[in-house]
């Protein structure tokens, strides 16, 4: 089985604080994503990597950067934490399609709360 | 501009009947398309997919069809049972392009006893 894991469930942080969010992998994916899901919002794209040091913004990017220095591992960093930033934060990984992959692959969140 | 939508926030169906959920699209490049479910406090897990080149795609209890003329898919879901009760994330990708998932805003499925 597919393991995507998130290194916390849940996170309190204050204002302006630099916060760090892992996932790691185990199936040798090559995409890895990081979405944000609010009520009401869905589940939006804040940044994909396609491999080791590459990244694509997604469609919300600012107020957070990423790092993938390797395969297994992509890590969201929020520079200087917001209260607007509160959220669930759901990491995935899936396979290339043009290597025979289809969907993605979830952890299990990690629910952020910013103070 | 939102690329998938799912319009309606919820649906309730009556255990045992057809759950039908709707999602539409406006980028006519996306080729492939994708369902999760998510249950609370859980990430998102995927449920069925379905290529352009496809207009169906069947999977026990859960189908998916296509229309690209309308830019339309849906998912039913028959017969409905209790375990069903999720939030449904419609969710498209072009392949080969980028391979970004962009997902619509989710509808909340209550199944009825």
């Amino acid at each position: 089985d597919v393991k995507v894991t998130q290194s916390s469930r849940y996170l309190v942080k204050r204002t302006g604080e630099k916060v760090f969010l892992e996932c790691v992998q185990d199936m040798d994916h090559e995409n890895m994503f990081w979405y944000r899901q609010d009520p009401g919002l869905g589940l939006r794209l804040i940044y994909f990597s396609y491999d080791v040091k590459m990244k694509e913004k997604g469609d919300i990017p600012e107020g957070y950067s990423v790092s993938r220095e390797k395969k297994e591992r992509f890590s969201l960093i929020l520079e200087s934490a917001s209260t607007n930033q509160t959220s669930m934060y759901l990491c995935a990984s899936s396979l290339l399609p043009r290597t025979g992959g289809t969907e993605a692959f979830f952890g299990q969140g990690t629910r952020l709360t910013v103070v | 501009d939102q690329q998938v939508k799912q319009n309606s926030p919820s649906l309730s169906v009556q255990e045992g009947r057809i759950s039908i959920l709707n999602c539409d699209y406006t980028n006519s490049m996306f080729d492939y398309f994708l369902w999760y479910k998510k249950y609370p406090a859980e990430g998102p897990t995927f449920l069925i997919s379905i290529s352009s080149i496809k207009d169906k795609n069947e999977d026990g209890r859960f189908t998916v069809f296509l229309n690209k003329s309308a830019k339309h898919l849906s998912l039913h879901i028959v017969p409905s049972q209790p375990g069903d009760s999720a939030v449904y994330f419609c969710a498209a990708s072009e392949v080969n392009r980028d391979d970004k998932i962009i997902f619509g805003k989710g509808t909340r499925l209550h199944i009825l006893p």
